[in-house]
């Protein structure tokens, strides 16, 4: 298996509340990316990275922001929680733009 | 833009019927398509790929042929187990660079004895 380690792997809090999910790998692999998953909508993407400090955004990243200060680590944080960003996150890593991405075991955040 | 559908779920099978899961896509280009199976509780894991029409992919019984002319990208496998019970999603991946992936909304295969 990839080594990818999402924390926390469960997490409920409130509206309004900062919410920071963190993925760390040992791969050293250059793409990282963030999705979320939701009934009927499959996986979607947040945000990637491309190398330490270059970010990009996906597909649904209204409400987040990543950084990457480290090629290990990419931080998701949700800036003021909503009900709306109930879902399971998963963290995905990629050596190389023409490489399939391998997945971490996801956080399941629940908002309230 | 890109997009995946693939057919709903959930599939009920007995054990040992075959299994077709259907994928097609729209893209521009020529992308890169997987399919990737969700065990409950776990991460999506990689189950086959094909870069390129004409390919197949393979893995654990599992094939699909990436068929350029229909865009498709039909998962089969010949004789299915209780263990193959899972989701199963398509997905595609981009060629403008980043490697994202698009990925169909799932379906669900449950096996029975």
């Amino acid at each position: 298996d990839a080594g990818i380690t999402q924390s926390p792997r469960h997490k409920v809090t409130e509206t309004g509340t900062p919410v920071t999910l963190r993925c760390h790998q040992t791969e050293n692999h250059r793409y990282m990316y963030w999705y979320r998953q939701d009934p009927g909508h499959g996986l979607r993407l947040i945000h990637y990275s491309y190398g330490v400090k270059d970010t990009d955004k996906g597909e649904v990243s209204d409400g987040y922001s990543v950084s990457r200060s480290k090629t290990e680590d990419f931080l998701l944080t949700l800036e003021s929680a909503t009900s709306s960003q109930t879902s399971v996150y998963f963290c995905a890593i990629s050596d190389s733009s023409n490489q399939p991405q391998h997945f971490g075991d996801g956080t399941r955040l629940s908002i309230l | 833009g890109d997009s995946v559908t693939q057919m709903e779920g959930p599939v009920t099978l007995s054990e040992e019927a075959f299994l077709t899961i259907n994928c097609t896509y729209t893209a521009t280009g020529y992308p890169s398509l997987f399919w990737y199976v969700q065990y409950p509780g776990e991460g999506l894991q990689l189950l086959l790929k094909a870069t390129k029409a004409d390919d197949k992919g393979s893995n654990k019984g599992f094939e699909a042929t990436y068929r350029k002319e229909t865009t498709s990208f039909h998962l089969e496998k010949g004789s299915v187990q209780v263990s193959d019970s899972a989701v199963y999603f398509c997905a595609l991946s981009d060629q403008g660079g980043g490697n994202k992936l698009t990925f169909g909304t799932g379906t669900q295969l449950k096996v029975e004895l």
